[in-house]
Parts: structure tokens; sequence; C-alpha cells
């Protein structure tokens, strides 16, 4: 098993510039979830997806949208990257009842 | 508000000392706490949980965790530090135990550095 992947491992965008960060799983895990990263910061929640076809927003939802593609999936897009959005991002998955697995990151800096 | 604080930004201990790294909560109900590690530029693994039942909580690489309800703490400990073990380690809980979709709230890290 491959874990938690994430695609791409870094980027750097201008300011208004898009992209899809991907996130995929291969456990069979009902919840998924998008955090960021920042220094003296901890991780903040982005949004999560309970299960296949839904998703809600978390701590840090704005500027951010998600897709929960299907069971395997959740994609995590910015349609107008700023500088505020450089940061490293998770994407995580548990199963029911157990501990959450983490993503090996996506580092982006918005220039 | 629901929080995680995690006092010391860093932790420096010698190699072969016993090592603390402090962990205190304030959610409401019996949340769920859990330790993650996280080496440079990798992602979170999981070290350790406590969900009920004994206070001392053993997990991964050697370390446990102490859990007080009385002074809300959970702290991660290790008899022997290694300097393998330098590495950010955040402090997580679960407010709502481990239902689904129910995400962590996190501390913002402490750096463990052991020296030799």
């Amino acid at each position: 098993n491959a874990g938690v992947t994430q695609t791409p491992k870094f980027q750097v965008l201008k300011t208004g510039q898009s992209m899809t960060l991907q996130c995929a799983q291969d456990m069979n895990h009902n919840s998924m979830y998008w955090y960021r990263q920042d220094p003296g910061m901890g991780l903040r929640l982005i949004y999560y997806s309970a299960s296949e076809g839904t998703t809600d927003k978390g701590e840090v939802p704005n500027g951010y949208n998600v897709s929960r593609l299907n069971k395997r999936e959740f994609s995590l897009r910015l349609e107008s990257a700023a500088p505020s959005q450089t940061s490293v991002y998770f994407c995580a998955s548990s199963p029911q009842g157990r501990e959450q697995f983490f993503g090996p990151g996506t580092r982006l800096t918005v220039l | 508000a629901q929080s995680v604080a995690q006092p010391e930004d860093q932790v420096n201990v010698a190699e072969g000392n016993p090592l603390t790294v402090k962990c205190t909560y304030s959610v409401s109900g019996n949340p769920y706490l859990f330790w993650y590690v996280q080496y440079p530029n990798r992602g979170l693994q999981f070290l350790l949980k406590y969900i009920t039942g004994d206070n001392l909580v053993k997990g991964s690489y050697g370390f446990e965790a102490e859990f007080n309800k009385s002074q809300t703490s959970f702290h991660l400990k290790k008899p022997s530090a290694l300097v393998s073990d330098s590495a950010l380690y955040f402090c997580a809980v679960s407010p709502l135990g481990l239902q689904a979709g129910t995400a962590l709230i996190f501390g913002k890290g402490t750096t463990l550095s052991v020296s030799s």
C-alpha cells in the first residue's frame, strides 16, 4: 500500500493563479482531510470529507474549494492564489474509529 | 474555545537522559488524545493515542504518554532519549472521539533536540 499520496510535492505560483492539489489514499478510508501547516501555528483544518459525497468547512476554508471525487481522492483547489496561502499542505485520511494517516505534504509558495 | 497548548517551543536534552514534551488541552467532554511526530520535510507520523483505560499509554519508538484528567494534560515521555528522536512533535485532540470526519485540533508543536 502506498498510503496517502499527494501531488505535486512543490509548487510556485504567482498571485492570482489557480491550481489544484491532489490527494489519494489506497487504504479504503471513509474520511479525508486537508490541513495547512504554518510556522508556529501547528496544523489547521481547511476542509474535510466525512464520507464519499460529503464535504465540510474546517477552521480556515476561505480561498479554497474541495472535491471528493470518489472514495480514494480528495482534491483542494485554490482559485486565485494569494501570498497568504504560502504554506505546507497536508492531506490525511482515517477509517472509522481510528487515528488519521498523513501524506508527505505539498510545499506551496505564492509570489 | 477548544484548544491544545504545547507550552515549550523547544526542548533540549542530552542523549540517554529522559525527556518530557508537555501538552495540555481545553476541550469539553472526554476527548481522544494523540501524539504525532514530524521529521524534516516529511509528513506526520502517528506515535500513540489515549482513548480510555490506563492513564499510561505506550506507543512507537519507545515513547509513552501519561494522561491526567484533573490537570487536563497528556505529556509525552521517553526514559532514554536518542539523537534520532530529534524532530517536531505535535499533540492533538479529537473532541468528538473518532466519529467519521472528526477533525483534530493540533498544538503548535514542540521541537525536540537531542544532543550527543
